[in-house]
């Protein structure tokens, strides 16, 4: 079976440029989450969505972010305008009903200049 | 709110050492716990888990038990390999409905031969 899909792998843009990356979670899969890591911060909960709706996004960190799940195989995160600030790597994680069990992509390596 | 604490790192060890990696979580009620781990380039997967007091999870020669009194869940193996070289992250889930997994800073681990 396919695991989490994401892409781009890596992107590389500039301050104020449109970014959107993409995440395909497993089949079947009730809930999605958005991740950001950092050397700094760690992994942040950015956002997740339980059957396409957002269930908690009190970590998104301001409105330049924001997330979609249109239907239960695509979302998407978008970052606009960018700033270096954002520059990490973002992770999408899926997980079947009440496990509590995250399946998560490769990650998308962000970096703004 | 829900936290997680894990001991940091980095850790060094040689090949066939005892490894112990210190994790103790603060939560309402009795939380599930989680070991994740995350190789160089790849997102995190699942290592193991307990959903409640005094389970252990245990997987390729890892194990963690589930301590209420002690309100911890420390990560050990045996004899460690090379090949166990990753970031290791602590997790706990409220088993109150929510869905988000509270990670801890993960430790670094190395292993050389």
């Amino acid at each position: 079976d396919a695991g989490v899909i994401q892409s781009p792998r890596h992107e590389v843009t500039e301050m104020g440029q449109e970014v959107t990356l993409r995440c395909k979670p497993i089949s079947g899969h009730d809930y999605l989450f958005w991740y950001r890591q950092t050397m700094m911060r760690g992994l942040e909960l950015l956002i997740y969505f339980n059957n396409n709706v957002p269930i908690d996004d009190s970590g998104m960190p301001e409105d330049r972010f924001s997330a979609k799940m249109p239907n239960a195989s695509f979302s998407t995160l978008k970052i606009q305008p960018s700033e270096p600030r954002d520059s990490a790597v973002y992770f999408c994680a899926s997980s079947p009903s009440r496990t509590g069990e995250l399946f998560f992509g490769e990650g998308s390596r962000l970096t703004v200049l | 709110g829900d936290s997680v604490t894990q001991m940091e790192g980095p850790v060094t060890l040689s090949e066939e050492a005892f490894l112990t990696i210190n994790c103790t979580y603060t939560a309402t009620g009795y939380p599930s716990l989680f070991w994740y781990v995350q190789y160089p380039g790849e997102g995190l997967q699942l290592l193991l888990k307990a959903t409640k007091a005094d389970d252990k999870g245990s997987n390729k020669g890892f194990e963690a038990t589930y301590r209420k009194e002690t309100t911890s869940f420390h990560l050990e193996k045996g004899s460690v390999q090379v090949s166990d070289s990753a970031v290791y992250f602590c997790a706990s889930r409220s088993n109150f409905g929510n869905e988000k997994l509270t990670f801890g800073t993960g430790t670094r681990l190395t292993i050389i031969p």
